[in-house]
């Protein structure tokens, strides 16, 4: 199961672009990234996953560089609203549970 | 119903008495999960369901918890004999495993938990 590693918490303006980067040294050939978004008193909803280069949704935009030990989530021009705690996790064998880190906690200021 | 719905929302309970939450997940999802959720801490995985396989009791903090679930439907956790430390929202989701081999492309899809309080 590769561990992934992402800044605990990040403060930014409201209409900037913010990157937040995971790393995961030991991604498995196959593995996929995921990275889900939880507001407080809510469980944590799926917002956008990849496997290599670059993936874009309505949301966000997911980098992945060639050797795939890292990945960014990119938020562009952020609102108050995307103040929430942010969960990469790369994608387990079959049999194996999903472990979430503590993700990053991301402040969004006026 | 289009997602994976949770009961109770809120249960407040005294210290001692059992408790049972249920989760509905969306139909067809073959795998479940429970987490439980301190206030201002991250998930903290409890038990996983896939199939018909046995489940992955790994994270069970004690054997006052223990969930079942029906096919690859409801699941129920119950906590007997609850503890003030157990107070915490538990958050079940779901999700259908796709993929081959050994490869997943797994997206879960969380319901809104149950707020458990212990007095």
């Amino acid at each position: 199961l590769a561990k992934t590693t992402q800044p605990i918490s990040m403060d930014s303006y409201e209409g900037q672009e913010v990157n937040i980067t995971c790393s995961h040294n030991n991604i498995a050939t196959n593995d996929y990234i995921t990275w889900y978004q939880q507001f407080p008193s809510q469980g944590p909803r799926f917002i956008i996953q990849g496997y290599k280069t670059k993936v874009t949704n309505e949301v966000a935009s997911l980098f992945i560089p060639a050797d795939r030990k890292s990945s960014t989530l990119s938020l562009p021009r952020v609102s108050l609203s995307d103040t929430a705690v942010y969960y990469c996790l790369v994608a387990r064998r079959r049999d194996d549970k999903i472990i979430f880190g503590k993700g990053t906690r991301l402040h969004i200021l006026p | 119903g289009a997602g994976v719905s949770q009961s109770p929302s809120n249960k407040v309970t005294e210290k001692g008495k059992d408790v049972e939450l249920r989760c509905d997940p969306i139909s067809g999802h073959t795998a479940l999960y429970w987490y439980r959720q301190r206030l201002g801490q991250g998930l903290e995985f409890l038990i996983y369901f896939q199939g018909n396989s046995a489940p992955d009791k790994s994270g069970l903090p004690s054997d006052r918890f223990s969930a079942e679930r029906t096919g690859e439907s409801v699941s129920t956790l119950t906590i007997q004999r609850t503890q003030q430390e157990d107070s915490a929202v538990y958050l079940c989701a779901s999700s259908l495993v796709a993929g081959q081999g050994t490869q997943v492309d797994e997206k879960l899809f969380f319901g809104s938990g149950t707020q458990l309080s212990v007095l």
